[in-house]
């Protein structure tokens, strides 16, 4: 059965300041990896995806993730947050064709103080 | 734009009265779920339609229904909505063929409260 840990609940960082938001995945085979974005009383945002190819994937907003099949995970980051990067953000995992099956993680909420 | 358009963002009913939440696509995509999402929680999958193959997750309560009457609109139907239903139900899409591995494009949601 797949799986996707996010150890981190809660993470408050200063505007201006680097971000790392850690994801684990559990998964039999190739894993098609996303990083959601939630603001308060909204829908999910896809950030970015990873299917195959390069392993550093560049998303939207400025944020990029880094899939490790070592590690079995897929960190996601921002050199520099801006308060309007508050919100929830969820990593999902997902089967081959078009990820019918998405098993996500329980967010983590990112909170930036001023 | 393209999106998935959920209608109403806030829905109150009362407990036991049947309600119906309902989801639009302009993305042609062949694939539409719904989701359920309790406070601080991740998205629990209820089902999904394939075209028109309806796929039920097994934990899902059959209090929850599920009808696609066409390609662009997927209505979710709580037949009994008790007070524990009180949650955030979203809809998404997604395109699925050989190779073309798309991902989940979500609504922004209706939040069901119960009274």
């Amino acid at each position: 059965a797949q799986s996707v840990t996010q150890p981190d609940i809660h993470i408050t960082v200063s505007e201006g300041a680097s971000l790392e938001l850690r994801c684990n995945y559990s998964y039999g085979a190739t894993p098609y990896l996303f990083w959601y974005v939630q603001s308060p009383g909204q829908g999910l945002q896809l950030l970015l995806k990873y299917f195959s190819g390069d392993t550093l994937v560049q998303g939207i907003k400025g944020f990029e993730a880094e899939f490790k099949r070592s590690q079995s995970s897929f960190n996601l980051r921002k050199p520099s947050v801006h308060w309007s990067d508050a919100a929830e953000y969820f990593c999902a995992v997902g089967a081959f064709r078009a990820a019918s099956k998405l098993t996500f993680g329980t967010g983590t909420r990112l909170q930036v103080t001023l | 734009d393209a999106m998935v358009i959920q209608n109403p963002r806030y829905q109150v009913t009362q407990f036991g009265k049947p309600v119906t939440l309902s989801c639009s696509q302009t993305l042609n995509h062949n694939v539409m779920y719904w989701y359920q999402q309790k406070s601080s929680q991740a998205p629990k999958l209820l089902f999904h339609y394939y075209d028109k193959d309806f796929n039920n997750e097994a934990d899902t309560p059959d209090n929850f229904q599920s009808r696609r009457p066409n390609t662009s609109f997927c209505f979710l139907d709580i037949r009994s909505p008790g007070l524990g239903d009180a949650a955030m139900y979203l809809c998404a899409t997604s395109r699925r063929g050989q190779g073309d591995n798309q991902p989940q494009h979500f609504g922004d949601g209706t939040r069901l409260s119960i009274l």
